[in-house]
């Protein structure tokens, strides 16, 4: 089974700090994906990447940046973190196939509150 | 405009029923593909079926089935014989583009889904 490894489930920091959110997948999957989940919003892209240091802006990019130094590792970065950031946070990957019906496979999420 | 709509907002059925989640899509790709995530209160986005554009019958996964009318672009999620651990979250999602192009998943805003006893 495709492990998708959040390091945190649940975090609080505070308004200003740099926030780092790390994602491991273990299935060698070159496209990773991170996603922030808000009530009434589903979820919107971030980021994403499709390979080794390579990145794309998603939907709702401002505030963030990304890293992809190696290939199963995606981290998530708020530079400096604001109340607004507060949110539920999903990391995802999954594998370039020939068909197109290859799901991406999430981790649990991290829970993020920015006081 | 939306690419993904799921307007209902919360829905109920009872226990051993028959429950559809609608999903409507929006693309003008001929190649995609149609996800249904379930996310229970704890968290994880389960992957429950996929459907492509060009697949022709409708998919099935055990309890789980897609009633694909791609003319109206619909893409409905009917789960048979509704039990208690089905209340969650559920997502429709869409790829667009061929097969193997790097391309995201476009989520609706979900649909709640309580099964009563």
């Amino acid at each position: 089974d495709v492990k998708v490894t959040q390091s945190s489930r649940y975090l609080v920091k505070r308004t200003g700090e740099k926030v780092f959110l790390e994602c491991v997948q273990d299935m060698d999957h070159e496209n990773m994906f991170w996603y922030r989940q808000d009530p009434g919003l589903g979820l919107r892209l971030i980021y994403f990447s499709y390979d080794v240091k390579m990145k794309e802006k998603g939907d709702i990019p401002e505030g963030y940046s990304v890293s992809r130094e190696k290939k199963e590792r995606f981290s998530l970065i708020l530079e400096s973190a604001s109340t607004n950031q507060t949110s539920m946070y999903l990391c995802a990957s999954y594998s370039l196939g020939r068909v197109n019906n290859q799901p991406q496979h999430f981790g649990d999420g991290t829970r993020l509150s920015i006081l | 405009a939306q690419k993904i709509t799921q307007t209902q907002p919360g829905m109920f059925v009872q226990e051993k029923e028959a429950v559809t989640l609608d999903c409507t899509y929006d693309t003008s790709d001929p190649s995609y593909g149609l996800f249904w995530y379930k996310q229970p209160s704890s968290g994880e986005m389960i992957f429950l079926i996929y459907q492509g554009s060009y697949d022709q019958q409708n998919a099935t996964e055990g309890r789980y089935s897609l009633n694909f009318q791609k003319a109206r672009k619909s893409a409905n999620l009917v789960i048979s014989a509704s039990q208690l651990g089905d209340s969650a979250m559920y997502f429709c999602a869409m790829r667009e583009g061929p097969p193997g192009a790097n391309s995201k998943l476009t989520f609706g805003k979900g649909i709640t889904l309580s099964v009563r006893p």
